[in-house]
């Protein structure tokens, strides 16, 4: 398996624009994490879904963000507008299948991707 | 919320030295995990470990729930293992420690 995939790695945007972040889970997992990492505010669990639904989105910091899971193979996470202290790496991961909530089994992170935001 | 701290900030080793992370928290908690991040910034889910002991390698963590803290062991020490070690807990919501700075010297 070729692992969680991220895409962009690097997203360049000016404030206001609408950003839209990409993920694809390893293949039979049921969880899917999203977190952000800052110097300011270190990592932060955003979002994670189980089996395509969203269980604990207690982490997301406005209604700025949102989640989606449309299927078992894919997540977006889109901010609009963007604003400059969203500039983060964003990452994804995914785990499972054990079935417990919250998943008990090890998380395989993407490799992020850097937003900036001007 | 709850206060998750994580000693040392930052730790410098020679490589084959033994080290002890420490991870203490304020409250009970339904989940305790621990994260290595490289200098290249990869994150790797390291243990999920609520309470009790377990090893990986050279790799072990132990964690006390009753007394409210996680140990990390790293034994025989790698160039390898440098990075950033950070603890998570979850009680509901989702919180890390600022992690310990960890580097291995040849």
């Amino acid at each position: 398996d070729a692992g969680v995939i991220q895409s962009p790695r690097h997203e360049v945007t000016e404030m206001g624009q609408e950003v839209t972040l990409r993920c694809k889970p390893i293949s039979g997992h049921n969880s899917l994490f999203w977190y952000r990492q800052t110097m300011m505010r270190g990592l932060e669990l955003l979002i994670y879904f189980n089996n395509n639904v969203p269980i604990d989105d207690s982490g997301m910091p406005e209604d700025r963000f949102s989640a989606k899971m449309p299927n078992a193979s894919f997540s977006t996470l889109k901010i609009q507008p963007s604003e400059p202290r969203d500039s983060a790496v964003y990452f994804c991961a995914s785990s499972g299948p054990s079935g417990t909530l919250p998943s008990t089994d090890t998380q395989y992170f993407g490799p992020g991707t850097r937003l900036t935001v001007l | 919320g709850i206060q998750v701290e994580q000693s040392p900030p930052d730790l410098i080793l020679q490589e084959g030295a033994n080290s002890t992370l420490r991870c203490n928290f304020s409250d009970s908690v339904n989940n305790l995990q621990w994260f290595h991040q490289n200098p290249w910034g990869q994150l790797i889910n390291l243990f999920y470990i609520p309470s009790g002991t377990k090893q990986n390698g050279r790799l072990s963590a132990t964690t006390v729930a009753t007394e409210r803290y996680s140990l990390l062991y790293i034994s025989s020490s790698q160039t390898t293992d440098s990075g950033v070690y950070f603890c998570a807990v979850d009680i509901g919501q989702f919180y890390f420690g600022t992690g310990t700075s960890l580097t291995v010297i040849p």
